[in-house]
């Protein structure tokens, strides 16, 4: 399967420690989404990547959370002393150029809950 | 600002047709999507729509007026398997997404 893949799928963590997630996108593709998607609400855009370069990053989005893309090709978001309302579904997805009727693509998520 | 506005949940019937409307007003318009989102699943690609007019795919069509800031999202012949959160989002000038929080269609046989 050549699709968007995340892991983990699933973390457990406690209030304060640091948490990584990982995030593959299709192979071609340039462009490399992070969302934060909670219960009953659409994703909520965090950054984005075109190439390695980070091109956007949510003005609502804290100095815990950082990025990385470093060789263009997978990407790895941690959140850094983690806090409850961290808790949600986070989605990578990929697209090829970001333009037009170039959709996204999304991985299956990690479910991130924090005790 | 931006926002996108759907319906919270709708219910409809087996085989009945259902009709979800979005409205939105944002910086500038690079296209509408509509993507269908199962619980505890990624969302899924459905339809883009950039120019006015109806697009039919199967039992699925979208419609879009730039001019009213309006789509819809027509589902025809439910089935069960229907039942899921469609999310409407629209590009904007910079290519990004702006989401909807998304409409729970509920399908009842």
């Amino acid at each position: 399967d050549t699709g968007v893949s995340q892991d983990p799928r699933h973390k457990i963590t406690k209030r304060g420690q640091n948490v990584t997630f990982r995030c593959d996108p299709i192979s071609e593709h340039n462009r490399l989404y992070w969302y934060r998607q909670t219960l009953g609400q659409g994703p909520e855009f965090l950054t984005y990547f075109q190439n390695e370069a980070q091109l956007e990053k949510s003005r609502l989005l804290s100095d815990r959370f950082s990025a990385e893309r470093p060789k263009g090709s997978f990407s790895t978001l941690e959140i850094q002393r983690t806090e409850q309302g961290d808790s949600a579904m986070y989605l990578c997805a990929s697209s090829l150029m970001g333009t037009g009727e170039d959709e996204q693509f999304f991985g299956p998520g990690t479910r991130l809950t924090v005790l | 600002g931006q926002n996108i506005d759907q319906p919270t949940e709708m219910t409809a019937t087996e085989g009945a047709i259902v009709q979800i409307n979005c409205t939105y007003q944002t910086s500038g318009f690079n296209g509408l999507f509509w993507y269908q989102q199962h619980a505890g699943e990624a969302p899924t690609f459905l339809s883009y729509n950039v120019l006015d007019g109806l697009e039919e795919k199967g039992r699925f069509s979208s419609f879009l007026s730039r001019s009213k800031g309006y789509s819809y999202l027509l589902l025809k012949e439910l089935q069960m398997k229907d039942s899921a959160s469609y999310l409407c989002a629209v590009s904007d000038s910079n290519y990004q997404l702006i989401w909807g929080a998304g409409t729970k269609l509920i399908i009842k046989p």
